[in-house]
Formats: structure tokens, sequence, C-alpha cells
């Protein structure tokens, strides 16, 4: 089946320890992003990626890492997480950024920093 | 500043009941639209997209540039139409979300 995964699905954790949320699809798309989404400011994106190898910050990449070593993963690292970056996290994908081409989106991530 | 605008947060209506969920955006150039719908414990996902022209679920959009708008329109609303609406526009290479609108259908 064609999808988005994304791992782990939820997760509490303190301040300043090191989390990676993962992130993997199987549909050979080229592009894929990380969102995050919040009450009142909808999704926002974070971090972007165009191919393997390739990233770009979106609009709040701020306390937020990614790499995009295979095509199929794009994993958004935490380095030092704090209570601010409590919310609910999408990946998505899509063949590549071309209008016609749908985001496939996983089923978030709902993080929650103590 | 390319941004897009959904001033609704909810909107109630009565099952058989007319829907208009407004969207207007900012963008300096020709503008690429799109509606995503998030339904209960269900992935976001496309609903539809203005260069396509296309009517999904009853729904349809209309580009309109004079008014920079993007309204989501459907004639009689379903209860299974309730979820969160989401208008998006693309900006180069990524998408740019409003904040929703949460469509609650009453039967």
């Amino acid at each position: 089946e064609a999808q988005v995964t994304q791992n782990p699905r939820y997760l509490i954790t303190v301040t300043g320890k090191k989390l990676t949320v993962t992130c993997s699809q199987n549909m050979n798309h080229e592009y894929m992003s990380w969102y995050r989404q919040d009450p009142g400011l909808g999704l926002r994106q974070i971090y972007y990626s165009m191919n393997v190898e390739v990233t770009d910050k979106g609009d709040v990449p701020e306390g937020y890492k990614v790499s995009r070593k295979e095509k199929r993963n794009f994993p958004l690292i935490l380095e030092s997480p704090s209570p601010n970056q409590t919310s609910l996290y999408f990946c998505a994908s899509s063949l590549s950024i071309l209008s016609y081409n749908e985001q496939f989106f996983g089923p978030g991530t709902r993080l929650t920093v103590l | 500043a390319q941004r897009v605008t959904q001033p609704e947060k909810l909107l109630s209506v009565f099952k058989g009941a007319p829907v208009e969920l407004k969207c207007n955006y900012s963008y300096s150039g020709s503008p690429e639209l799109f509606w995503y719908v998030q339904y209960s414990r269900q992935r976001l996902q496309l609903l539809l997209r203005h260069i396509s022209r296309e009517s999904i679920k009853g729904f349809t959009a209309d580009l309109n540039k004079g008014e920079t708008s993007f309204h989501l329109k459907k004639p009689f609303a379903q209860e299974e139409d309730s979820a969160m609406y989401y208008c998006a526009l693309k900006n180069t290479d990524k998408l740019i979300f409003g904040t929703g609108t949460r469509l609650q259908v009453f039967p």
C-alpha cells in the first residue's frame, strides 16, 4: 500500500533530550516535507527536501534539523527539545512540487515536551 | 508577502444547507491553490485543486483573481462533510497553508 509512515505516533519527552521522528514513504517521491500543526496557526512548514541530499528551511526551522540520505526517508531531529516544540507533526511527500502533484501526508506524531 | 487567510475558525450548518468556506490569498504572480481536508482521526488529504477545475464530493472552488479568493462551496452539506478544511497556496517550492476552518454539519 502506497503510504507515508511516521514513528513514533506519540512521544512524551523532557526538555533537552534529543529525539528523532522518522518519516518514510514507499512511492518513490522526490519531494518530502515536515509540518507542525498548532491550534489557531494551522500547518506551518519546518523543512522540505526536493530530492536526496537537498534540504531547505521552511517557515519555522528553528530548533529542528533534517537529513535526506535516501529518497524514502526524511527524519526530523530535535537536538534539544523545548516545551514550545510541543505540537502535532506531519510528514508529507509528493512526486515533485509541481502543481498537479498531490502531497500525501503521514498520520502525524503528537509530541509533548515537558 | 505570500499568505493564505481563512477568516472562519468554525462554521456550523445543518444538513442540507449550503456551505461556503472562505479562503483569501496574497500572492504576486499566478497563484496555484488547493483545498485539503482532514476528517476525524484521518490523515490530511487533498480535496481539490484549482488547476483541475474539478468537483469532488460535491465541493467546488473557483479562483477569483479580482477578489484574490478561492472559496470552497457545496450546495447541500452532509454530515460526513464535518472535518477540518485547509486552503493552501503553492509558493515556488512549498505549500503555504491557511489556519483552517472546522466545518460542523448537524443532522
